[in-house]
């Protein structure tokens, strides 16, 4: 079985730049969150989708940051423009349901580097 | 707000040697979940308990969950090499929305 694939695996870009990440989950899982690790922190959630619907973006910088999971399947993060405060890892993962009493699956993670 | 906090933040031994990672929140859990992240890599889940008291072991690894649910633990016998990497709890948030609330880790290295 295949596991939540994301990509680009690692971007370098300029500040004030675009950038989007995209994110594949395991087939069937109904939920797809994005997650922001900083060095040396724990995963961050910054928005949580129960198939399309965005049920929990409320630590979301809505000014710069965007998602969307349109047909509820592989998802896109994007950063316009992009801060040097934003240089971190972008973790996806998903799970079957939507409680918390289950395991997360992650993908291998984003690393953005904003120079 | 809620929080989850973790110590240490590093631990070094040497390998054989035992290793403890401990986890306190803030306010009361309804279960609490263990993950690995190697250098490089990305979280993986390890395990999760549910019941206050509760035990659980896998292979050289026993997890605790404390009475009050509250806290958490994660020991690991004679350390080998592979457990390089850093070790995170999570619980449930308590304002809902059915969201996770990581600590910051403890990193373990073993020299060999």
């Amino acid at each position: 079985e295949a596991g939540v694939v994301q990509s680009p695996r690692y971007k370098i870009i300029e500040k004030k730049q675009p950038v989007a990440f995209w994110c594949n989950p395991i087939s069937g899982h109904n939920t797809l969150y994005w997650y922001l690790q900083n060095l040396g922190q724990g995963p961050e959630l910054l928005i949580r989708y129960e198939n399309e619907e965005a049920v929990d973006d409320s630590q979301l910088p809505k000014d710069r940051f965007s998602a969307e999971r349109l047909k509820g399947v592989d998802s896109t993060l994007k950063i316009q423009p992009a801060e040097l405060g934003d240089s971190a890892v972008y973790l996806c993962a998903s799970s079957p349901g939507t409680s918390v009493h289950g395991e997360l699956f992650f993908g291998e993670g984003s690393r953005l580097t904003v120079l | 707000g809620q929080q989850v906090m973790q110590i240490p933040q590093y631990q070094h031994v040497q390998e054989g040697e035992d290793f403890t990672t401990y986890c306190n929140s803030s306010t009361t859990l309804s279960n609490i979940q263990w993950y690995k992240q190697r250098p490089g890599g990305h979280p993986v889940f390890l395990i999760q308990l549910v019941k206050s008291g509760e035990v659980k072991k896998q292979k050289r690894l026993t997890f605790q969950f404390g009475e009050a649910k509250k806290n958490s633990s994660l020991h690991i016998t004679a350390t080998q090499t592979t457990d390089v990497g850093t070790y995170f709890c999570a619980g449930p948030w308590s304002g809902g929305y059915n969201k996770l609330i990581f600590g910051a880790g403890t990193r373990l290295a073993v020299h060999p």
